[in-house]
């Protein structure tokens, strides 16, 4: 049971470039979050998918698309990457339980954009 | 808007020192509350929660943290830090009706000097 995991855990990217970050769970939880961690400014939530073939924007959506491309994986891919996307991005997952809801954390993407 | 607010950026402290870090959110009904702590490099670990009865939760590790719904806190504590607690405190609220998002402060940095 690996729980949340995803790849890859470093990333360089110039100006302009795309790239997609994988994640995965095999808690078969319903609901899955990508956020991004910026120094001092804890986490904020980017996308989450409540269920499977749903997805809504977070609080800082701009400049990223998500994919939930089935239960168990949702993808975040930066389409054409800026030096304000460096950050470090978790994937969360939850069972999505209308009360008692908990997110579990992968380890988490550092990425740099030159 | 929904906020969630750590009153301390950077705590340090010797071994043997009690703790307590602060968390103050929001007005916005019912809540329910966590704590999740990051080691050096490491991805977010649930440190505890509460969702309802005892206002006093205590999590692993030997951390406890108390409700006190009117003061709209939820404030951690230990009795006595060793130097592995050194590591960035979050905390967390999801707003019931939130659609599941959890709004999370924006850290404290524990440093603990052996």
């Amino acid at each position: 049971n690996a729980g949340v995991t995803q790849t890859p855990k470093f990333q360089v990217l110039k100006t302009g470039q795309s790239m997609t970050l994988q994640c995965a769970q095999d808690m078969n939880h319903n609901s899955m979050y990508w956020y991004r961690q910026d120094p001092g400014m804890g986490l904020r939530l980017i996308y989450y998918s409540a269920s499977e073939g749903t997805t809504d924007k977070g609080e800082v959506p701009n400049g990223y698309n998500v994919s939930r491309l089935n239960k168990r994986e949702f993808s975040l891919r930066l389409e054409s990457a800026a030096p304000s996307q460096t950050s470090v991005y978790f994937c969360a997952s939850s069972e999505a339980r209308a009360i008692a809801d908990t997110q579990y954390f992968g380890p988490g993407t550092r990425l740099t954009v030159l | 808007a929904q906020s969630v607010s750590q009153h301390n950026h950077h705590v340090i402290l010797s071994e043997a020192a009690s703790l307590e870090l602060g968390c103050n959110y929001s007005y916005g009904g019912t809540v329910n509350l966590f704590w999740y702590v990051q080691y050096p490099g490491q991805h977010l670990q649930l440190l505890l929660k509460y969702f309802s009865g005892d206002p006093l939760v205590k999590g692993i590790k030997g951390f406890e943290a108390e409700f006190i719904k009117s003061k709209f806190s939820f404030n951690l504590r230990k009795p006595s830090v060793q130097w592995s607690d050194t590591a960035e405190y979050f905390c967390a609220v999801k707003f019931r009706g939130s659609q599941g998002n959890l709004i999370f402060g924006k850290g404290t940095k524990l440093s603990v000097k052996p």
